[in-house]
């Protein structure tokens, strides 16, 4: 199995610009997660989905973020506009089943400047 | 809500050492427990697991047992080496549907 993909890797943008994040995961697996990794906040559960439906988003910080999963192997996280204190890692995981383990993707290093 | 408390960091060691990194949890009931490793620069893997009172997860040379009278889950090594050099993450599977993580632990093993 290729796991969990995400892409791209790295991302550098300018404040004010649109970012998209995308993640593919693992075939089978009906429940995906994004989560943001910064220093200062640790790992965050950002918004999880259930057979592609969004089950909670509390965890999106601001109405700037948003999340899609348009079908089962496919789902984007978008910010518009950017800021700077969005620079952060951004990752995707998938799991089984609700409270089953998660699978993480490589990330997604986002840089606003 | 849920939480998972797992000893702060930075930890570091020499090679062959012992190692532990404590982990608790409050989540009711009889939640899954999980250790997960994150290598610089990469997201995190599931390192091991244990979905039952008393059983003990092992990988790696890793292990951790589950221990629901003190709502513990420590992980331990008998003898580190440098390439387990990771931030670690205690979880647990205490809500419907998502994994409470650890603030996570930075490990370092010196040669």
């Amino acid at each position: 199995d290729a796991g969990v993909i995400q892409s791209p890797r790295h991302e550098v943008t300018e404040m004010g610009q649109e970012v998209t994040l995308r993640c593919k995961p693992i075939s089978g697996h009906n429940s995906l997660f994004w989560y943001r990794q910064t220093m200062m906040r640790g790992l965050e559960l950002l918004i999880y989905f259930n057979n592609n439906v969004p089950i909670d988003d509390s965890g999106m910080p601001e109405d700037r973020f948003s999340a899609k999963m348009p079908n089962a192997s496919f789902s984007t996280l978008k910010i518009q506009p950017s800021e700077p204190r969005d620079s952060a890692v951004y990752f995707c995981a998938s799991s089984y089943e609700q409270g089953f383990e998660q699978y993480f993707g490589p990330g997604t290093r986002l840089t606003v400047t | 809500g849920d939480s998972v408390t797992q000893m702060e960091g930075p930890v570091t060691l020499s090679e062959e050492a012992f190692l532990t990194i404590n982990c608790t949890y409050t989540a009711t009931g009889y939640p899954s427990l999980f250790w997960y490793v994150q290598y610089p620069g990469e997201g995190l893997q599931l390192l091991l697991k244990a979905t039952k009172a008393d059983d003990k997860g092992s990988n790696k040379g890793f292990e951790a047992t589950y221990r629901k009278e003190t709502t513990s889950f420590h992980l331990e090594k008998g003898s580190v080496q440098v390439s387990d050099s990771a931030v670690y993450f205690c979880a647990d599977g205490g809500s419907n549907y998502k994994l409470t993580f650890g603030k996570g632990t930075l490990l370092t093993v010196n040669p």
